[in-house]
């Protein structure tokens, strides 16, 4: 059971919105610590896509956008591609632990 | 341009050990964190512990303490990842990623990842 939860999976159809939360504690997302996001793509290595809550690195589109507020945070996916379908995973600092978490991970589906 | 090249493939028994490698190049290999996440079949992350080659300071996941072995050489750019007595548990994919900056910071450049595979 990871420290950082997020739904098992998401769909949408092509051109929609969807969204992906990931709800921590007070002593990781809850202390302050940064969020950052990362996408795997079926048999490849992660990728950053968002660090340090909401900045998203140099050619990420901007399709990709994300949020943090209180204990949680989330990930927004517009204008949904076939390209998107891939696991999404949180990560965060948890102060209690001592301890860099993930999330247990998104599998979005584009439908 | 900045790139993380792991070794390839291990197949190995319970009990053996093994060292595996992720070499960097295309920046100054002494000055970033690397750091170890493992993916075991169909499941998700786990940070495993990260190392700062410029000084060897070395911090482990309280889940991987005593578990694995992190080191790195500089002279060669290259971080390893070593156990001393492998179990069939260990079976997983193992990433290789340089942080941006901080031991806290994102992971902004992966290896490819190494297969490792432990079965009688």
């Amino acid at each position: 059971q990871s420290v950082l939860t997020q739904p098992p999976s998401v769909s949408g159809a092509p051109g929609h919105r969807v969204t992906i939360s990931c709800t921590g504690s007070s002593s990781n997302i809850g202390a302050g610590h940064d969020v950052h996001w990362y996408q795997q793509l079926p048999g490849t290595a992660p990728k950053l896509l968002i660090y340090v809550n909401t900045n998203r690195p140099s050619g990420v589109p901007d399709r990709f956008s994300a949020s943090k507020s209180g204990t949680s945070a989330s990930l927004a996916i517009a204008g949904l591609q076939a390209e998107d379908e891939a696991d999404y995973y949180c990560q965060s600092y948890d102060s209690s632990l001592n301890d860099v978490v993930f999330g247990g991970g998104t599998k979005l589906t584009v439908l | 341009e900045v790139q993380l090249v792991q070794s390839g493939t291990e197949v190995k028994k319970p009990g053996e050990s093994l060292k595996i490698s992720c070499k960097g190049s295309g920046y100054r290999f002494s000055s970033y964190w690397i750091g170890w996440v493992r993916q075991m079949p169909g499941k998700g992350l786990e940070w495993m512990g990260i190392i700062y080659p410029g000084d060897s300071d070395t911090r482990y996941s309280p889940s991987f303490q005593g578990q694995v072995t992190i080191s790195a050489d500089n002279s060669v750019s290259t971080a390893y990842l070593q156990w001393g007595s492998l179990k069939a548990s260990d079976t997983a994919i193992y990433y290789c990623a340089r942080l941006t900056s901080g031991s806290h910071s994102p992971q902004e450049y992966w290896g490819r990842g190494t297969l490792v595979t432990v079965s009688s």
